[in-house]
């Protein structure tokens, strides 16, 4: 089975500058994707970006990228320039590729928090 | 285009009832899955349905239960409430239900069981 583990409960990042949150996983497949999704207080689950295994490349979307190391099996997110807007939890979540194993796996959370 | 769509968005019963929670998936995609969130914990993973045919199940109780309707909608029933059953109970849809397909999530049904 799979399991994600985020080791920061919570972070705090000054407005504008940069924060970067640790995410762990472990599994015994070579193809699989990862994902950051961002939970604000509105209970939402909004994708913030994803990653595919056999991609050697780390994703980016405008502010957020991802260092993705795959031997080490981490998979962290940095956002740059923070804004007040950013505020919130942030799962890292594991998905599988094997049919009928494709369900997400999510870590417990890191509760985001912008001081202005 | 509208995105996932969960009804109702908080429900109160008590322990011992029967609840049925609704969900829509984004157009054109044909996979729901069902997740779990604790307060203070991440989702877990119910269930996945893809067209009609339940494709993945996770580790709860048979008092679970799921079916996914012709036009891709679902439902997720729970019998005999417990108070633990209380969570978030958010809905995902994505086109195939591949591990390759991004899933996309409603804003979730709060249920609290007194």
């Amino acid at each position: 089975a799979q399991t994600v583990t985020q080791s920061q409960p919570e972070m705090s990042v000054q407005e504008a500058e940069t924060v970067t949150l640790s995410c762990t996983y472990d599994t015994s497949e070579s193809d699989y994707y990862l994902f950051w999704y961002k939970q604000p207080p509105s209970r939402q689950m909004i994708l913030v970006i994803r990653q595919e295994a056999y991609k050697q490349q780390n994703a980016t979307e405008n502010r957020f990228s991802v260092n993705f190391q795959k031997a080490a099996k981490s998979f962290s997110l940095k956002i740059s320039d923070s804004q007040l807007g950013d505020a919130a939890m942030y799962f890292c979540a594991y998905g599988g590729t094997n049919f009928g194993n494709e369900k997400l796996t999510f870590g417990t959370g890191t509760r985001l928090t912008i001081i202005p | 285009d509208a995105g996932v769509t969960q009804s109702p968005t908080h429900l109160i019963k008590t322990r011992g009832q029967q609840v049925t929670l609704r969900c829509s998936p984004i157009s054109g995609h044909k996979s729901v899955s069902w997740y779990q969130q604790v307060l203070g914990q991440g989702p877990q993973f119910i269930f996945q349905y893809y067209e009609k045919e339940e494709r993945g199940r996770g580790n709860f109780p048979d008092r679970f239960s799921a079916r996914q309707f012709p036009n891709y909608s679902s439902e997720l029933n729970v019998n005999a409430l417990l108070l633990g059953d209380s969570a978030l109970y958010l809905c995902a849809s994505s086109f195939s239900g591949m591990g390759t397909d991004t899933q996309y999530f409603g804003p979730g049904t709060r249920l609290t069981v007194l």
